[in-house]
């Protein structure tokens, strides 16, 4: 069981959207609907912004949203802002006994 | 509100002992659990263990299994995460995050994060 595969950087300018991928198996991300996503700004703790693939928590805004197909789960960010630049991390539960929670690689979102 | 305060940073020897407390306010502290997450620097989250307030329960990263131990204590509202036999590889931020009390789901609230440095 290792860490779920995130693109190491993902670019857009204002306004545009922009979309990461988090690839893992059926043993995780495919086999049940537990995926959030997290948004990390330097030196801060991580944030929700997704749970449960597609369900936004109170007070993130419509601009993200996320989806997943077989292995694969999706976060799009639209109207990319300012604020947005930052590292985003998926993570699913999974049936492994030794590892029942894995977080992705991480990816680094910037603003252009 | 509700929040989850860290204790304080801590430098340890090789070969030491840490316990990470993370004291949780303004919600029903049994009616959750806490899973307690590491960063390197300049690394990404990993996962390290969740443990339910209600029951006590708890499931490890394989990887720590018998380094690690995580309690809770109902008196206090607080959970704490000791770790064993540290290395310099145990350097990181250690957070608290409240999450399910019966499972490991989502992390809605997280601590600030205790900076431990392992150095000798």
């Amino acid at each position: 069981q290792s860490a779920l595969t995130q693109p190491a950087s993902v670019s857009g300018s204002p306004g545009q959207s922009i979309a990461i991928s988090c690839t893992g198996t059926s043993s995780d991300v495919g086999g049940y609907n537990y995926v959030s996503w997290y948004r990390q700004h330097p030196g801060k703790a991580p944030q929700l912004m997704i749970y449960d693939v597609s369900n936004r928590p109170s007070g993130v805004s419509n601009r993200f949203s996320g989806s997943k197909s077989g292995n694969t789960a999706s976060l799009t960010i639209s109207g990319l802002q300012a604020e947005d630049e930052a590292d985003y991390y998926c993570s699913s539960y999974t049936s492994s006994s030794t590892l029942p929670y894995v977080f992705g690689t991480g990816t680094k979102v910037t603003v252009l | 509100q509700v929040q989850l305060v860290q204790s304080g940073a801590e430098v340890k020897k090789p070969g030491a002992s840490v316990k990470v407390s993370c004291k949780a306010s303004g919600y029903t502290f049994t009616s959750y659990g806490f899973s307690w997450m590491r960063q390197a620097p300049g690394q990404g989250l990993e996962w390290m263990g969740w443990i339910s307030a209600y029951n006590g329960n708890t499931k490890y990263a394989q990887k720590f299994q018998g380094r690690v131990t995580m309690t809770t204590d109902t008196s206090t509202s607080t959970a704490y995460m000791e770790l064993r036999s540290l290395r310099s590889d145990d350097t990181a931020v250690y957070y608290c995050a409240r999450d399910y009390y019966n499972s490991i789901r989502r992390f809605e609230i997280w601590g600030q994060g205790t900076m431990v440095t392992v150095s000798s």
